[in-house]
């Protein structure tokens, strides 16, 4: 399907643990983004790519690491999860071209991955 | 640093009425301005666009503007309907691509 898949939708950890959230497009957008989404705070860049094997820290990368080695994969682990890392998460993809269908600099947001960190 | 405040925060109005939600950054050094809306546990649908160059954008009911030098924007719902309800959330971009959200405005349409 086109699209842009996160995975898992749901996920509950213990404090400590390593968790991987996978996004997945199907545009070849060169842009990819995580964003976390928190009550009271808003949205807030996590990590973002700007073409494969090219990653850059956002306004809150503390405790996660990202890597892009195919376009169109976007995993984000929590190398050792905590509490304050409860949160929704959201994936999203953009062209700055305007060559694909979304038209230039939209961004496409995934579904989102709810994590509760025990 | 960039700052985006959305006003109000929450905004209850019966079906039929026009209404405006408001959204102000604190740099004008912006790509564009896009307007979103969230439905409760989903992700986010992409509504409007305008470019630092346009001043509005138009979609249906929809109308943005965009008064880049104040810092300002607006989106103007028509004719409400239950329909959109939701939140609705503005966002600049900044170099990189990269979006710089407001916290949202939440509303609700009475039927």
């Amino acid at each position: 399907d086109a699209g842009i898949t996160q995975s898992p939708r749901y996920k509950i950890t213990e404090t400590g643990r390593q968790v991987t959230l996978m996004c997945h497009q199907t545009w070849s957008h060169s842009y990819m983004f995580w964003y976390r989404q928190d009550l009271g705070h808003g949205l807030r860049l996590i990590y973002y790519s700007a073409a494969a094997d090219i990653t850059d820290k956002g306004e809150v990368p503390d405790g996660y690491v990202v890597s892009r080695s195919k376009t169109e994969n976007f995993p984000l682990t929590l190398e050792s999860a905590t509490r304050s890392q409860t949160s929704v998460y959201f994936c999203a993809s953009s062209d700055p071209t305007g060559a694909t269908l979304s038209g230039a600099n939209v961004l496409t947001f995934g579904a989102g991955s709810r994590l509760t960190v025990l | 640093k960039q700052e985006v405040t959305q006003i109000p925060a929450a905004l209850s109005v019966p079906e039929g009425e026009n209404l405006v939600l408001n959204c102000s950054f604190t740099d004008s050094a912006i790509y564009n301005l896009q307007w979103f809306r969230q439905d409760p546990g989903k992700g986010l649908t992409s509504l409007l666009l305008i470019q630092s160059s346009q001043r509005e954008q138009t979609s249906g009911r929809l109308n943005a503007s965009l008064d880049k030098s104040s810092g300002r924007s607006t989106l103007y719902i028509a004719a409400s309907q239950p329909g959109d309800s939701a939140t609705y959330l503005c966002a600049v971009m900044e170099y990189g691509n990269k979006l710089v959200f407001g916290a949202g405005t939440i509303l609700r349409v009475k039927s």
